[in-house]
């Protein structure tokens, strides 16, 4: 499985935009970059995920840049409820496994009152 | 929509024991995964059923089994319980086989094993 790189913590003040990068230098043509997130005491949840424009969604964007070979989840105002662990995850669509999602250790965002 | 549940929340077992864990999916997933997550760690895939047949496993041992029901449940069953199986189990549906369906998870239950 193609490998993503994510810092381990972030932080950020309330209502501001936050831009949590992820490096998948080894990305494949076919893979989806897909974002899911981890609240507290919960199950992961899905985000975003997009394979080569960039997307837009009510909770998030995804910015990709044009060689893919990294990718920014962009929270426009981030809220206390926003903080959990953010998983960026490649997806390849020819495995045959479908819901087999590798995740990492994510990056812990910590939002500031 | 109902979501993805799971029972129970909390479960302690000890060494050499047996534990089964449930989930019921989202009413028309016909998929549903398993993951393990240690404390600090992202999930790790355990294995993945559609139509009631495993079609994917990841990298655990044999006593790791599960079984999944026409109604939209599921089980994942563990033997001979080790210390390590301390972790938060996750069970995750989605509604097709097409890569790119979000994954519905549910909150998990904590085992602990003693």
């Amino acid at each position: 499985d193609a490998k993503t790189t994510q810092p381990n913590s972030m932080e950020s003040n309330e209502e501001e935009p936050v831009h949590l990068p992820c490096n998948h230098s080894t990305i494949s043509g076919t893979d989806y970059i897909h974002w899911y997130r981890q609240l507290p005491s919960q199950g992961p949840e899905y985000v975003i995920h997009g394979l080569t424009s960039n997307v837009n969604n009510r909770m998030a964007s995804l910015a990709i840049a044009e060689d893919r070979k990294s990718s920014t989840l962009i929270l426009h105002r981030a809220t206390l409820r926003d903080a959990a662990v953010y998983y960026c995850i490649l997806r390849d669509p020819l495995e045959t496994s479908g819901s087999r999602l590798t995740f990492g250790e994510g990056t812990q965002l910590t939002v500031n009152p | 929509e109902t979501g993805v549940t799971q029972s129970p929340t909390h479960l302690i077992k000890t060494r050499g024991q047996q534990v089964t864990l449930r989930c019921s999916s989202q009413s028309g997933h016909n998929t549903v995964s398993w993951y393990q997550q240690a404390l600090g760690q992202g999930p790790q895939f355990i294995f993945q059923y559609y139509r009631e047949e495993e079609n994917g496993r990841g990298n655990f041992p044999p006593r790791f089994s599960g079984l999944q029901f026409p109604n939209y449940s599921s089980e994942l069953n563990v033997n001979a319980l080790e210390l390590d199986d301390s972790a938060l189990y996750l069970c995750a549906s989605s509604g097709d086989r097409v890569i790119g369906s979000p994954l519905h998870f549910g909150n998990g239950t904590r085992l602990t094993v003693t």
